[in-house]
């Protein structure tokens, strides 16, 4: 009952480096989603993908890119890692459509320095 | 952007008492969401709200969704130490059509001391 699988877990980056935080899911989902966690901010949508093949950009997007790979995997890319960008990730996935509900992934912590 | 206003933004109470958080937004929703996240963990689902003035309970928690579906509140009753974490509210605005697209408010960290 795996539901929203996200890696790694922790990762250490130095300024400049790139890294791919990868992600899948294993209830036939839809949508999947990429969500940025800071302190006192919440939880901020980065890109999402409404439907396999298709991604979109949330509140967030400057610095990353995504890839939905298929409809259970769905990648988000730092090509050039900033200090600004250190942060917890969130994956999640959804049926999507109205009436919603998001299931999310344990969290990815990622250090940039 | 949009935004959902949460309050308070932390708490720290006895256990056995009550708790009570809100949020509200000047744009409509049509759907309202509660989730608690504990320490090192992903956000988990509480409540889910569909319709306006909905009321629904899961054990000792409530939410309602308000009529004017500008606002939603979580109560939870008779609070224990587990209860700890921070609780996030989120709404689907209309017209975010297939996407699921939710905006999430900003967090209530709730303590509780046995």
């Amino acid at each position: 009952n795996a539901g929203v699988t996200q890696t790694p877990k922790f990762q250490v980056l130095k300024t400049g480096q790139s890294m791919t935080l990868q992600c899948a899911q294993d209830m036939n989902h839809n949508s999947m989603y990429w969500y940025r966690q800071d302190p006192g901010m919440g939880l901020r949508l980065i890109y999402y993908s409404a439907s396999e093949g298709t991604t979109d950009k949330g509140e967030v997007p400057n610095g990353y890119n995504v890839s939905r790979l298929n409809k259970r995997e769905f990648s988000l890319r730092l090509e050039s890692a900033a200090p600004s960008q250190t942060s917890v990730y969130f994956c999640a996935s959804s049926e999507g459509g109205k009436g919603n509900t998001i299931y999310f992934g344990e969290g990815s912590w990622l250090t940039v320095v | 952007g949009q935004q959902l206003n949460q309050s308070p933004q932390s708490m720290f109470i006895q256990e056995g008492e009550d708790v009570s958080m809100n949020c509200t937004s000047s744009s409509i929703f049509n759907t309202w969401l509660w989730y608690k996240q504990d320490p090192g963990e992903g956000p988990v689902l509480l409540i889910a709200l569909y319709k306006a003035g909905e009321l629904t309970s899961n054990g000792r928690l409530t939410a309602q969704f308000g009529i004017t579906r500008k606002d939603s509140f979580l109560n939870i009753s008779a609070s224990i130490p587990s209860d700890v974490g921070i609780y996030f509210c989120a709404g689907q605005l209309p017209g975010s059509g297939n996407t699921g697209k939710l905006i999430f408010g900003q967090g209530t960290t709730l303590q509780v001391k046995p």
